[in-house]
């Protein structure tokens, strides 16, 4: 599996985009993006992915640069119910049992009125 | 999207006794999964729920640990035997659903587990 690396926590202003970087300098080619958050003592909760484009949602949009070795999160205009922990994974969508995702340690978003 | 049901929600346990976690679902999936969340980590992946045969466990889980039933596909159970205060943790049901041409997971609320 592709690894990730994400910034351990990160703080952004309410009604600011919010921005979270990840790293994924060994993803292959048939490998996606994803993109999960989980707010406090919830079940986690699937925001976007992608695969080599941008892609835009109601909730986010991501932005995987050309080489795909790296991703951006960006929610538009965060709110104090925005703030999370931010988990970026990449994995390869095919056959069957190489489809369950692993989690690392995301980012935690603190969003501050 | 699919809707996940978990019961029980939380529950406070004694040592060395079991408890049987149930998640039900409001539609047909084919790939169901058992992931725990220990106190302040992240999600650890335990198992991938097989309709009609034995789960298949991931490193450092095992089946007389975690027994794992899944005998349509709408619904899974996870149990947690002989249960020692290191099992305190959140018991998390996903299934995986087609989207955008890939497979993305559903998660449940949850089951909180303390074990005194």
């Amino acid at each position: 599996d592709a690894k990730t690396t994400q910034p351990t926590s990160m703080d952004c202003a309410e009604g600011r985009a919010a921005n979270l970087p990840c790293n994924h300098s060994t993803i292959s080619g048939n490998e996606y993006v994803y993109w999960y958050r989980q707010i406090h003592s919830q079940g986690p909760q699937y925001i976007i992915h992608g695969l080599k484009n941008n892609e835009t949602n109601e909730m986010a949009s991501l932005i995987i640069t050309e080489d795909r070795k790296s991703s951006t999160l960006i929610l538009p205009h965060a709110t104090l119910r925005d703030t999370a922990v931010y988990y970026c994974i990449v994995r390869f969508w095919g056959i069957q049992g190489a489809q369950k995702l692993v989690f690392g340690q995301g980012t935690r978003l603190t969003i501050n009125p | 999207s699919a809707v996940i049901s978990q019961k029980p929600s939380r529950d406070i346990c004694q040592r060395g006794t079991s408890l049987t976690i149930q998640c039900q679902v409001d539609s047909q999936v084919t790939m169901m999964f058992w992931y725990r969340q220990q106190p302040g980590q992240s999600l650890t992946l335990i198992a991938t729920a097989n309709q009609g045969s034995e789960a298949t466990y991931e490193s450092g889980f095992v089946i007389d640990k975690f027994p794992i039933s899944r005998p349509n596909l709408t619904f899974s159970t996870l149990t947690v035997s002989n249960m020692s205060p290191e099992d305190s943790s959140i018991y998390l049901c996903s299934v995986a659903v087609v989207s955008s041409g890939a497979n993305v997971l559903t998660f449940g609320a949850g089951s909180r587990l303390t074990v005194l």
